[in-house]
């Protein structure tokens, strides 16, 4: 069964630091892996998806790379502000069975002003 | 172009007693997925239909948890009876089906806003 892990589980810096996000997950087999951001209240809103076959996204200050031997994945957050404080979960999509995500339990960030 | 709708968003309730929840996905998804998130943790599948049939229900709790789409469009979740333990934020999500011809097809899912579930 495929597992999905984030570290750290929160994460606090001053504003305008770059940071990083890790996966990892324990099955290769996955067709891709999602970045995904939850405010409180919220639902989710998909920041990236990489396919089996990449080695990275990017979209704007967001840069998401994908090592799917390793089963690992970083997401790097350039010149963090304030409004990127949320809980960053990273999914899975496995190769067995249709379509089914499979999640991390997500990393807290907070962006001190 | 209108996303995924949940009601209620917020929901108390008392232990054993029942509660139902209403997603309606994004027009033409004909792929719908219901996750539970408790606190602290990522969301977890309980069920996926492919219009109106059921794709995958098997961590769904089927003593007490049932859920039905029967017009293959709106979707409800019921629990009856509730537990402390289904304390949680239920999300609803839908997709586009596309058949999966090659490892790479996307099949997005959009999510909408959950609804908290507080058990007492």
């Amino acid at each position: 069964k495929q597992e999905v892990t984030q570290i750290p589980a929160a994460l606090s810096v001053p504003e305008g630091e770059n940071l990083v996000l890790n996966c990892s997950f324990t099955d290769s087999a996955i067709y891709n892996l999602q970045w995904f951001r939850q405010d409180p209240g919220k639902g989710l809103t998909s920041l990236l998806l990489i396919q089996s076959s990449q080695r990275e996204q990017t979209s704007g200050r967001l840069n998401a790379s994908l090592d799917k031997s390793s089963g690992r994945s970083t997401l790097y957050i350039a010149a963090s502000q304030p409004g990127d404080s949320a809980t960053y979960l990273c999914a899975v999509r496995s190769q067995t069975g249709a379509n089914n995500l499979f999640f991390g339990t997500g990393t807290r960030l907070t962006v001190i002003p | 172009e209108a996303g995924v709708a949940q009601s209620p968003r917020y929901k108390i309730i008392e232990k054993r007693q029942s509660v139902a929840f209403w997603c309606n996905p994004i027009s033409g998804h004909a792929t719908l997925y219901w996750y539970q998130q408790i606190l602290g943790q990522g969301p977890k599948l309980l069920i996926q239909f492919q219009n109106n049939g059921v794709v995958d229900d098997s961590q769904l709790p089927k003593d007490r948890f049932s859920a039905e789409r029967l017009k293959g469009v709106d979707s409800t979740l019921k629990i009856q009876p509730a537990k402390l333990e289904d304390s949680a934020v239920y999300l609803c999500a839908s997709s586009i089906f596309k058949r999966v011809i090659a490892p790479t097809m996307p099949n997005e899912q959009f999510f909408g806003p959950g609804t908290r579930l507080t058990v007492l």
